[in-house]
């Protein structure tokens, strides 16, 4: 299956930019990045997604290395709404319907 | 509209209960997965409907775990002889098709006695 890797936890101060990372050195080619947050005692919900340029929408940007390998979530400005877990999803394997998770990265954030 | 929704959303059973857990996705929405979520964890994959059909259950841990989707909409996750390991939120998640964004439920917290 596909991995993913990123940091168990960050802090950001309000208002500033926060620059989220993921390791996923076996991504198949043609397998989208998604990236999801959870709030506590809720369901995760939909963050961005990309294949192979940069994305952005009102939520965030996503800047996806050359290589695919890695990428970079980045909220620009980060509120005391954005504290969450922040998970970088993957398909496990070409063929299948499964994705990973993994563990996340827990965003706290500083007022 | 109305999102995902599940039911219960919480639930206790004791070891070897039987327990079935409700989806109600987004109408239209073709596609819909279950999750597991064990505490600090993040969600493991079930299982994965397109319309009525169960197009992979390979996440399933074992044959106590049983899911369908019979008419394409509504979901339930069965769970036979429940398992203190069973212990957990029970995600369920639709999305228009495969690739597009998934809508998660609220989950359904299990705990196995």
């Amino acid at each position: 299956d596909a991995k993913t890797t990123q940091p168990n936890s960050m802090e950001s101060n309000e208002e500033e930019p926060v620059h989220l990372p993921c390791n996923h050195s076996t991504i198949s080619g043609t397998d989208y990045i998604h990236w999801y947050r959870q709030l506590p005692s809720q369901g995760p919900e939909y963050v961005i997604h990309g294949l192979t340029s940069n994305v952005n929408n009102r939520m965030a940007s996503l800047a996806i290395a050359e290589d695919r390998k890695s990428s970079t979530l980045i909220l620009h400005r980060a509120t005391l709404r954005d504290a969450a877990v922040y998970y970088c999803i993957l398909r496990a394997t070409s063929g299948t319907y499964k994705y990973i998770f993994g563990t996340g990265t827990r965003l706290k954030v500083l007022a | 509209g109305a999102g995902v929704s599940q039911s219960p959303r919480y639930k206790v059973a004791k070891r070897g209960q039987d327990v079935a857990l409700r989806c109600d996705p987004i109408s239209g929405h073709v596609s819909l997965f279950w999750y597991q979520q064990a505490l600090g964890q993040g969600p493991e994959f079930l299982t994965y409907f397109q319309n009525e059909a169960q197009l992979d259950k390979s996440g399933l841990p074992s044959d106590r775990f049983f899911a369908e989707r019979p008419e394409g909409s509504v979901s339930t996750l069965k769970i036979q002889r429940t398992q203190q390991e069973d212990s957990a939120v029970y995600l369920c998640a639709s999305s228009l098709e495969y690739y597009n964004e998934q809508f998660f439920g609220p989950g359904t917290r299990l705990t196995v006695l």
